[in-house]
C-alpha cells in the first residue's frame, strides 16, 4: 500500500497567517494527489485535485503544489472558516486509495 | 444540485449484518464510479471500496480490511448505491460516507460526499 504522511499533525495559527501543510507519499504518485477539508460533524469537502487544480467554488487563497512524493497545501491568508482538519489522498493506479492521517488546524 | 443521501446505519451486534444505501440525485448517476469511505470515531478517513460504472462492467474494488465481508452494488435505474456489510466487527464502527468519483485526466477524486450514516457494532 502507498502510505501518506502529513506534517504537522496539528497546527495553531492566527487569522491572516500563511499556512503550509505537507504530504509525503511512500512512493512516487506523479500528480495523483487530492486535498480535502473536514469540519467537525461534516463530510469532507474537496479543495484541490490533481495536486494543484482548485475545485470549483473553493476560494483562491487555497493552493496546492508538488509531484512525485512531496506535496503541499497552502492557505495564503487564514480566514475564520478555514479552521478544520485537512487530509491528503492519493489515487494512483494501485489500490487501496489511501489518505494521510490528517492535519488539525486550530486557532491560536 | 448534486445530492448524496445515505441511510441504513444503526446499532448491530458483532457478527451481524447491515445494508447501507446511498440515494443520488442531481447528476447522471450511471456515468460515475462510486465509493464508500468510512471514519471511525475520532479517527481519519479510510477508503472502503468502489464500484465502477456500466461501461467498466460494474467491477468492484475493496480495502483489505473489508474484502470478503462487504459487498458494494448499485442500481442505476434507482440512482442508488449499496453497501452490504456481513460478519461485522467492533472495528467496523464508523460513519460511512458515499462519495462520487470524478476524473481529471487520469486523476480520480471524490468531488461530492453524502452526509454520512453511523454504524455502531457492539454487544
Amino acid at each position: 500500500d502507498i502510505q501518506m504522511t502529513q506534517s504537522p499533525s496539528s497546527l495553531s495559527a492566527s487569522v491572516g497567517d500563511r499556512v503550509t501543510i505537507t504530504c509525503r507519499a511512500s512512493q512516487s504518485i506523479s500528480s495523483y494527489l487530492n486535498w480535502y477539508q473536514q469540519k467537525p460533524g461534516k463530510a469532507p469537502k474537496l479543495l484541490i485535485y490533481a495536486a494543484s487544480s482548485l475545485q470549483s467554488g473553493v476560494p483562491s487563497r487555497f493552493s496546492g503544489s508538488g509531484s512525485g512524493t512531496d506535496f503541499t497545501l497552502t492557505i495564503s491568508s487564514l480566514q475564520p472558516e478555514d479552521f478544520a482538519t485537512y487530509y491528503c489522498q492519493q489515487s494512483y493506479s494501485t489500490f487501496p486509495i489511501t489518505f494521510g492521517q490528517g492535519t488539525r488546524l486550530e486557532i491560536k | 444540485e448534486v445530492q448524496l443521501v445515505e441511510s441504513g446505519g444503526g446499532l448491530v451486534q458483532p457478527g451481524g449484518s447491515l445494508r447501507l444505501s446511498c440515494a443520488a440525485s442531481g447528476f447522471t448517476f450511471s456515468d460515475h464510479y462510486m465509493d464508500w469511505v468510512r471514519q471511525a470515531p475520532g479517527k481519519g478517513l479510510e477508503w472502503v471500496g468502489r464500484t465502477r460504472n456500466k461501461a467498466n462492467s460494474y467491477t468492484t474494488e475493496y480495502a483489505a480490511s473489508v474484502k470478503g465481508r462487504f459487498t458494494i452494488s448499485r442500481d442505476d435505474s434507482k440512482n442508488s448505491l449499496y453497501l452490504q456489510m456481513n460478519s461485522l466487527k467492533t472495528e467496523d464502527t464508523a460513519v460511512y460516507y458515499c462519495a462520487r468519483v470524478s476524473t481529471f485526466g487520469l486523476v480520480l477524486h471524490h468531488d461530492y460526499w453524502g452526509q454520512g450514516t453511523l454504524v455502531t457494532v457492539s454487544s
